[in-house]
C-alpha cells in the first residue's frame, strides 16, 4: 500500500534554531515529492518539488533533500522564525503522471520566542 | 498576486442534501484539483481535472461526487447526497501547465453535515 510517514509528529524549538523534519515513503511508481507548509485552517502552500533525479532543493530558509534509493526525504529549516509555526506535509506522487498524491500526516512545528 | 478563491467559506447542510462547492482557479492555470481534510487528519486527494475531463481520481471519489467546469472561470465539486462522514475541509488547487508544477491551494470550504 502506498504510504507516507513523517517524523516527528510534533516539534517545539526556540526562535533562531534550526530543525530537520523527516519523511519516509513506500510509494511506487514515484513521480515527485513535495513539501508543503499548512497554517491552521488554511490551504497548504508549496515549499519544494523534487523529481527522481534531484537530491536537494532550496527555497529560502527551507532545504529539502531526497534519497530515492532509501525512499527518504528531509526538510531542513534554518534560523527558524515565529511564522514558521505550522504543519509541514510531505506529499508523494504515486504514478508516472504525478497526479495521484499521497499525503503524509504532517509534522506540527511550534517555534517559541 | 493571483490566488485561488473558494466559496462558501463555511457550509452547513443536512444529511442527504446536495451541496456544491465552488472554486475559481488562477486564471491561466489548466490543471485543477480537489482535496479534503477531515478534522485532525491528513489531506486526501480526491480528483484532478484537465481539458474538461477527470484525469485522475482516488477511491474516495465515488459516484456521490462529481466535478464540473461550467464556464471559463469556475470549478465545482458536487456531493449529491451528503453523509455525516463528508464533513471536512475541502480544498481546491490549480497548477499552471503540467501536473508536476507547483499547485496553489485555495483557503478551503468547511463543510459540516448534520
Amino acid at each position: 500500500k502506498n504510504q507516507v510517514e513523517q517524523s516527528p509528529q510534533s516539534l517545539i524549538i526556540l526562535e533562531g534554531k534550526n530543525c530537520t523534519l523527516q519523511c519516509n515513503y513506500t510509494v511506487s511508481p514515484f513521480s515527485n515529492l513535495r513539501w508543503y507548509k499548512q497554517d491552521t485552517g488554511r490551504g497548504p502552500v508549496s515549499l519544494t518539488i523534487m523529481t527522481f533525479s534531484e537530491n536537494t532543493k532550496s527555497n529560502g530558509r527551507y532545504t529539502a533533500t531526497l534519497d530515492a534509493d532509501t525512499k527518504q526525504s528531509s526538510l531542513h529549516i534554518t534560523a527558524s522564525q515565529l511564522s514558521d509555526s505550522a504543519s509541514y506535509i510531505c506529499v508523494v506522487s504515486a504514478d508516472n503522471y504525478g497526479q495521484n498524491f499521497v499525503f503524509g500526516p504532517g509534522t506540527r512545528l511550534s517555534v517559541l520566542p | 498576486e493571483p490566488e485561488v478563491t473558494q466559496t462558501p467559506s463555511h457550509q452547513v447542510t443536512q444529511m442527504g442534501q446536495e451541496v456544491i462547492l465552488r472554486c475559481v482557479p488562477i486564471s491561466n492555470h489548466l490543471y485543477f484539483y480537489w482535496y479534503r481534510q477531515i478534522l485532525g487528519q491528513k489531506v486526501e486527494f480526491l480528483v484532478s481535472f484537465y481539458n474538461n475531463e477527470i484525469s485522475e481520481k482516488s477511491e474516495i471519489f465515488d459516484d456521490q461526487f462529481s466535478v464540473e467546469r461550467p464556464d471559463g472561470s469556475n470549478f465545482t465539486l458536487k456531493i449529491r447526497s451528503t453523509k455525516l462522514e463528508d464533513s471536512a475541509m475541502y480544498f481546491c488547487a490549480s497548477s499552471e501547465v503540467f501536473s508536476q508544477e507547483t499547485q496553489y491551494f485555495g483557503p478551503g470550504t468547511r463543510l459540516l453535515v448534520l
